[in-house]
């Protein structure tokens, strides 16, 4: 059984860096063709694909974002962290991992709600 | 900066069909870009429903298929079900980076 857990800060502040981490089980990021990304939804708003961390520990950011962004892995804890830089009021947001096996985007976590205000 | 681009809202009568569409702003939407389809409903997270264009979850209701049509990635909803009322996502990969639609609003009445 495939699940994922978002876990971090419900409240920062503006210029603060973020740090969420994704806890997952029922596979592992070692094995071949496995994946995990991070996705996050402004409320009311649509998703926006941040990045994306692969079993061999290549790493991908989006344009706009990745000068802020870093995905990092830990196989044996089963975790992968996100950091964003600078955090504004704009990037109040619900921010989901997901698991991506060969191209698919099976498992998605709950999400958590970050709010990024003085 | 790329876009992809989706149907804001559409409606549809229960037991109708409807399409949903997902157009790049770099062209024709091909295999190679591996679209996948979800469903969100208010307060829940995305759920995948359909990977590679056309492949199927185990919990994907038979009612939902993808294809490619018309130079864009589409999800089709055979036999709409009140339950279907939700906002959908396409997502498109280009390299390793990938790009999520607007989302469609789908109402059923």
């Amino acid at each position: 059984q495939v699940t994922l857990r978002e876990s971090g800060p419900a409240l920062v502040k503006p210029t603060q860096t973020l740090t969420l981490t994704c806890t997952f089980s029922g596979f592992s990021l070692s094995t071949s063709g496995m994946c995990v990304s991070w996705i996050r939804q402004p409320p009311g708003k649509a998703l926006e694909w941040l990045a994306r961390i692969d079993w061999d520990d290549d790493k991908y950011y989006s344009t706009s974002l990745k000068t802020r962004l870093t995905i990092s892995k830990d196989t044996s804890k089963n975790q992968v962290v996100l950091t964003m830089t600078n955090m504004d009021p704009v990037d109040t947001a619900t921010y989901y991992c997901a698991r991506i096996r060969y191209g698919d985007y099976d498992y998605w976590g709950q999400g958590t709600l970050v709010t990024v205000s003085s | 900066q790329t876009v992809v681009t989706q149907e804001p809202s559409l409606t549809v009568s229960p037991g109708g069909t409807v399409t949903l569409t997902c157009a790049s702003s770099t062209g024709a939407v091909t295999s190679g870009y591996y679209p996948n389809w979800f469903q969100q409903k208010p307060g829940q997270a995305p759920r995948a429903l359909i990977y590679s264009t056309s492949n199927k979850h185990s919990w994907t209701p038979a009612r939902f298929s993808g294809s490619l049509l018309g130079g864009k990635a589409a999800l089709t909803l055979s036999g709409v079900q009140p339950e279907d009322e939700a906002e959908y996502y396409c997502l498109l990969y280009y390299g390793g980076a990938v790009v999520f639609g607007g989302g469609t609003k789908l109402t059923v009445l």
